[in-house]
This record gives C-alpha cells, sequence and structure tokens, in this order.
C-alpha cells in the first residue's frame, strides 16, 4: 500500500519489556521522525532521520534506539519499557531538502500501553 | 529557543459558526508556520501553510495569515461544520543545522450540529 503505516496500532506489554514498533513509507522521502503525543505535552520529538544510517535525538530521546538500515523504514525500539512510556506514538515522514518548508507525512499512530 | 503557543482548548461550537484558534510564535530567523489536523484516530495531516510574512494559507475553507508583526499565524474559517470536529495544531519550522518542526500542544474544537 502507498503512504506511511505503523504496526502493530495497539499493543500492551510489561515494564522492563523490549518493545519495537515499526514504520514504513514508499514515497522513498529522506526524512524519517518519530513522535509521541499524551495529554498535556501535544506531540513530541523522540528522534529523526535525514537518510539511511543516519539518526539524531529529538526532544526526548532518552529510553528509546532507532536504526535506518534502509530509507523506508524506521523502526523505534524501547530498550526496557517503563510506565512513562505509555503513549501514542507517530511516525512522520518528509521529502527534505529545504526542510523548513516541508510538509510532513504521519502515520496512523500506534497505542502503546506499558502495564 | 523556538516555540509556539495555542489557544487551550476544548473550543465548541455550533454548526455555521465562524472560527479562530489564536496561534502565536517565537523564532529565531525565518520560520515557514504550519496548521496540522489531527481527526479522531488518525495521524496528523498537513491543513495549510506559508513560508514568509504575509502569505495567507487556505485550505478546505480554513485561513491562516503570516503576520511577523505580530508573530501570529491564527487560524480561521467562516462557517464550521460537524466534520470539522478534531485537533488542530499549530507548527513553525526554523532552516538550520537541526531542521525539525516545532509543535505547539494543540486545540480541541468540538462542531455540535
Amino acid at each position: 500500500d502507498a503512504g506511511i503505516t505503523q504496526s502493530p496500532r495497539y499493543k500492551i506489554t510489561e515494564t522492563g519489556r523490549q518493545v519495537t514498533l515499526m514504520c514504513h513509507q514508499t514515497w522513498s522521502h529522506s526524512y524519517m521522525f518519530w513522535y509521541r503525543q499524551d495529554l498535556g505535552h501535544g506531540l513530541r520529538l523522540i528522534y529523526y532521520s535525514a537518510a539511511a544510517d543516519i539518526t539524531d535525538k529529538g526532544e526526548v530521546p532518552d529510553g528509546y534506539v532507532v536504526s535506518r538500515s534502509k530509507t523506508e523504514n524506521f523502526p523505534l525500539t524501547l530498550e526496557s519499557a517503563t510506565r512513562s512510556q505509555t503513549s501514542v506514538y507517530f511516525c512522520a515522514s518528509g521529502a527534505g531538502g529545504t526542510l523548513s518548508t516541508d510538509t510532513q507525512y504521519f502515520g496512523p499512530g500506534t497505542r502503546l500501553t506499558v502495564l | 529557543g523556538n516555540s509556539v503557543t495555542q489557544m487551550e482548548g476544548p473550543v465548541t461550537l455550533s454548526e455555521e459558526a465562524f472560527l479562530t484558534i489564536n496561534c502565536t510564535y517565537t523564532a529565531t530567523g525565518y520560520p515557514s508556520l504550519f496548521w496540522y489536523v489531527q481527526y479522531p484516530g488518525e495521524g496528523l495531516q498537513l491543513l495549510l501553510k506559508a513560508t514568509k510574512a504575509d502569505d495567507k494559507g487556505s485550505n478546505k475553507g480554513f485561513e491562516a495569515t503570516y503576520r511577523k508583526e505580530t508573530t501570529s499565524f491564527h487560524l480561521e474559517k467562516g462557517s464550521v461544520q460537524v466534520s470539522d470536529s478534531a485537533v488542530y495544531f499549530c507548527a513553525l519550522s526554523v532552516m538550520n543545522r537541526d531542521d525539525k518542526i516545532i509543535f505547539g500542544k494543540g486545540t480541541r474544537l468540538h462542531i455540535l450540529p
């Protein structure tokens, strides 16, 4: 399917477990982003990537790991999940270039609950 | 630093009412400004954008004008519909070494039939 997809859409896990959230885009966009959305905080950037094998920290990177071996995939891993990581996670992509005028395209989100 | 402040919600209006959602920003350099919309159960999608002062972005009956003198980018619509019920995010991006979009906290809009 064309566009940007996330899997799973819903995930329940336990404290201390490792969890990987998947993100796949079919546009060959250079940039990809991971955000978390929490009530009262809006949208906060976790990590982003300007191209394959290039990643950088966002506003709230602690407890998360990303990789980008292929342009189209940008998985987010919670190495040891904590209750504070219960959130809705959104992946986004953008064509890049002059990023300041670029549009980001968002996936449908993954709702993660850590018990 | 760069930041976006938008009015807190929720905002509740009747159908066909006039809508304004306020957004002001602080930025170093020359930002591009955006409004994104999030419908229930979905991710964000771009509603409109403006890349320089005095530009007006428009889409689906919504408009916002980039006002550099007041550092504002208020969202307006002349006659809202029930289908406009969503969360609206004001955002900015300033081209620098860390090219990122800074989002406001979002304003939830409820339109009553």
